[in-house]
């Protein structure tokens, strides 16, 4: 059975620093992977989707890696921001019609 | 507007008590979900649809039920609440299942049972 950890469960920065957020999955004979960004009271909105073929994805700010062999993934945030406070989660799926697997979100704080 | 809206978006019942949860997509999406997010469990699948009358299992389908009469719509009814389903319940649609579609979320129901 798949699952998805991230580590740390919460963290909290000053404002500009780069930091790095982790996300493991035991079985990896994954198809694709997502980032999510979950604000308080709100849905979670996707930010990257890596093909199970490409080692990273970027947009703006944000570099997502996947290195599917020791089954980790990345999501690097440059120069941090008050805005990007949020949680962000993680999801897998193992076929592309296959039910998506989360992990349990690491929140961010950044500090102004 | 298009997107996708759940109601309410806050529930108090006590245990044993009928509840419905209303989700309601303008996308025409085939494809919806229900998750439970708890602490430290991310998010679970409870019940997804394909399409109208079409609906299957998630990975924790005890003690719901779930309909699709129409497209847009797919509410969870909680047969007889208990407080273990206390919890933050999402609604989400695409237009295919799976990783490779982004889901549509909904802004949440918070539900608690006492």
């Amino acid at each position: 059975k798949q699952e998805v950890t991230q580590i740390p469960a919460a963290l909290s920065v000053p404002e500009g620093e780069n930091l790095v957020l982790n996300c493991s999955f035991t079985d990896s004979a994954i198809y694709n992977l997502q980032w999510f960004r979950q604000d308080p009271g709100k849905g979670l909105t996707s930010l990257l989707l890596i093909q199970s073929s490409q080692r990273e994805q970027t947009s703006g700010r944000l570099n997502a890696s996947l290195d599917k062999s020791s089954g980790r993934s990345t999501l690097y945030i440059a120069a941090s921001q008050p805005g990007d406070s949020a949680t962000y989660l993680c999801a897998v799926g193992k076929t592309s019609y296959d039910k998506v697997i989360f992990g349990p979100g690491t929140s961010l704080s950044v500090i102004p | 507007d298009a997107g996708i809206t759940q109601s309410p978006r806050y529930k108090i019942t006590e245990t044993g008590r009928q509840v419905t949860l209303m989700c309601h997509q303008t996308w025409s999406h085939s494809y919806m979900f229900w998750y439970r997010q708890d602490l430290g469990h991310g998010l679970r699948l409870i019940y997804y649809s394909a399409a109208a009358d079409i609906t299957d299992k998630g990975e924790v389908p005890d003690g719901y039920v779930v309909s699709r009469s129409k497209t847009e719509n797919f509410p969870l009814t909680l047969e007889s609440a208990t407080r273990s389903q206390t919890s933050v319940y999402f609604c989400a649609s695409s237009v295919w299942p799976g990783i490779n579609q982004p889901q549509h979320f909904g802004d949440g129901t918070r539900l608690s049972i006492l």
